[in-house]
Formats: C-alpha cells, sequence, structure tokens
C-alpha cells in the first residue's frame, strides 16, 4: 500500500528552527508537496520537490532525497504565526496526491 | 470572486436528507477535485475532474457523486447523507505546471 509519514505533533520555541520529516512509500513518484493549513482554513502551498536537494525560500526550505523516500520542512526564525499543521503529499505514479497526516506544529513564545 | 468559492461554509443535516456542497473557481484551471478532512487522517480523495466533461473516482467515493458541466462548477452530493459522512470537505483545483493544489475555504459537514 502507499504510505506518507511524518510526525503527529511538535513543540518549537519562538526565534528556533524546527525540522519537520516526512518518509513516504508510493507507487512511483512525481514530485512532493508542502503545504501549511491554519486550524480552521483551508491549506495553502508552501513548496514542491521534485528533484533531490534543497529548495529555499525565505524561512521555509525543503528537502527530498528520492533514493531514500525521504522529506523534511525546514522552519528558521520561527514565529507565532508558523503555528499550524503542515501536510506533506506525494503525486504517485498516476499523478495523484497521497496525503499525510499532517504534523501540528506548536509555537512557544 | 477571487480564487475558489465553497458553500455553505456549514450546515447541520439529518441523515437520509440530500445535499450539494457548491464549488466554483474563477481561474480556469482544467482540473479540480473534492476532498474530505478528518481529525488523524489525511485529506481523502473522493471524486476529481481533469477537464469539464469528465469525472472519475477518488480514494473514497462511496456515496457521493459529482458532475463537470463546464469548467467553472464542480458540486459534490450526497444522495442520502449518512453520519460517517460528517467531516469538513474542501474543494481543489490545479494548474497544469506542477500540480500545485488551490484549495476553497471548506464545508464543514455534520449529519446526525
Amino acid at each position: 500500500g502507499q504510505n506518507i509519514d511524518q510526525p503527529t505533533e511538535m513543540t518549537a520555541t519562538e526565534g528556533a528552527i524546527v525540522q519537520i520529516n516526512c518518509t513516504y512509500q508510493t507507487s512511483g513518484f512525481n514530485g512532493l508537496f508542502w503545504y501549511q493549513q491554519h486550524a480552521g482554513e483551508a491549506p495553502t502551498f508552501l513548496s514542491y520537490n521534485v528533484l533531490d536537494g534543497l529548495e529555499e525560500k525565505g524561512r521555509f526550505s525543503s528537502f527530498l532525497s528520492r533514493s531514500k523516500g525521504y522529506s523534511y520542512l525546514l522552519l528558521k526564525e520561527l514565529q507565532m504565526k508558523d503555528s499550524a499543521s503542515y501536510l506533506c503529499a506525494v503525486k504517485d505514479s498516476n499523478y495523484q496526491l497521497i496525503w499525510g497526516a499532517g504534523t501540528k506544529l506548536i509555537i512557544k513564545p | 470572486i477571487a480564487g475558489i468559492t465553497q458553500a455553505p461554509t456549514s450546515q447541520i443535516l439529518a441523515a437520509g436528507r440530500r445535499m450539494t456542497l457548491r464549488c466554483t473557481q474563477d481561474m480556469r484551471h482544467n482540473a479540480m477535485y473534492w476532498y474530505r478532512q478528518d481529525l488523524g487522517l489525511g485529506l481523502r480523495l473522493i471524486h476529481y475532474s481533469n477537464t469539464a466533461g469528465t469525472t472519475g473516482k477518488g480514494e473514497v467515493p462511496d456515496g457521493y457523486s459529482v458532475s463537470r458541466a463546464n469548467t467553472d462548477d464542480f458540486p459534490l452530493t450526497l444522495a442520502s447523507a449518512v453520519p460517517s459522512q460528517t467531516s469538513v470537505y474542501f474543494c481543489a483545483s490545479s494548474d497544469g505546471a506542477t500540480g500545485e493544489l488551490f484549495f476553497g475555504e471548506g464545508s464543514r459537514l455534520t449529519v446526525l
């Protein structure tokens, strides 16, 4: 079966750095997405990785290793507004998105 | 209208009733999707449409139907609602380049 694994919940301190991991086992791979979802709101796009390596976008970076079936989202200089759930999703061989259950990130002052 | 609009935003429904969730986009995206989101589970695809006039079944299609008469509208119908259909429903569309999804604000449905 297809599976996406992420930690259920993480806690970090304002101003610090946090890394959210995602491992996947899917039938084929055509890209990996990270989305942010604040409580009661819709998911919003953060990043897309299709090749191995690190993609940096401001305070957020996303890393992909296809050989290891692994990605992480790195958030720097954490702000209270970064408290949200972070969703990892993989596009499989049929170009369908398989979603992880999400990681709830709690930021403490 | 900007992006994707869903209606209603929230609804309480008696079991056995018929319900249609509306979704309209103004981005001229070909592909549209309906997901449900339940606590502790990832987003699960109900139905999708790659282009106007075509639809397909996702991971959890039973009890739901969709239509795609034109590019902009993609309604989701529950023919006879059951309590297990209590969920938050998200409509989404995607552009053709990366397949990035753009989501509506969601419709919270409670079936009693």
